[in-house]
């Protein structure tokens, strides 16, 4: 069974360009979670969904970000118009049910110039 | 207030020796409690998890949890060089079941 697949692995992006990360969690699993680390820094929440709902966006800025979990196909993070302290280590997460045991990805590393 | 803190380290051992982590959180109405590690340039993976008060031990690992003090730690016995990574403490929140992780603290064991 494949675990939690993310990509790209590394991505730059040069100011005021879109980053679009994609993500597909473990097969059965319909609980899809976004989080952002930076360096020497824990784990922020991002955003939480289900299978076509947004659950709850309430850790992902208001401007230039938004995600979805369409029906079919992976989990898509996009950031528009990217700035520097976008920069960061992007996890995606999945599970089966919502009690805290998570399986993450190996990670997207959003590098903007 | 941060929802749930970790002394960040690092914190060096020798092997062999016991690795202690402590961890505090402050929503008293959490129920559920983890341990994650996670190895430099990778992703978190669950080491631990803990619902009652009290020990639980898994392997080489103890969980400890301890309600009325908001208290949560994680001891690892006959530390080895591969236990050196940075262990994340998580909180699955009461009203939205929002899992929150501390910082991490990042743990180095000395051969």
């Amino acid at each position: 069974n494949a675990g939690v697949m993310q990509n790209p692995r590394h991505l730059v992006r040069r100011r005021g360009q879109e980053a679009r990360l994609r993500c597909s969690p473990v097969k059965g699993h319909s609980h899809v979670y976004w989080y952002r680390q930076l360096p020497e820094e824990g784990l922020k929440f991002m955003v939480y969904l289900q299978k076509e709902n947004i659950i709850d966006e309430s850790g992902m800025p208001k401007e230039r970000f938004s995600a979805e979990f369409p029906k079919e196909g992976p989990s898509i993070l996009r950031i528009q118009q990217v700035v520097r302290g976008d920069s960061a280590a992007y996890f995606c997460a999945s599970s089966q049910t919502n009690t805290g045991e998570l399986f993450f990805g190996e990670g997207s590393r959003l590098t903007v110039l | 207030q941060k929802e749930v803190e970790q002394n960040s380290g690092p914190l060096s051992v020798p092997e062999g020796a016991i690795a202690s982590l402590n961890c505090t959180y402050s929503d008293r109405g959490s129920q559920s409690f983890f341990w994650y590690r996670q190895y430099s340039g990778k992703s978190p993976e669950l080491i631990m998890f803990i619902y009652s008060n009290g020990d639980k031990e898994d392997g080489r690992f103890t969980a400890q949890l301890n309600k009325a003090s908001q208290y949560v730690s994680l001891l690892i016995r006959d530390s080895q060089p591969s236990d050196s990574a940075t262990y994340l403490c998580a909180v699955l929140r009461s009203n939205d079941y929002k899992l929150s992780f501390g910082a991490g603290t990042t743990v180095t064991v000395r051969a």
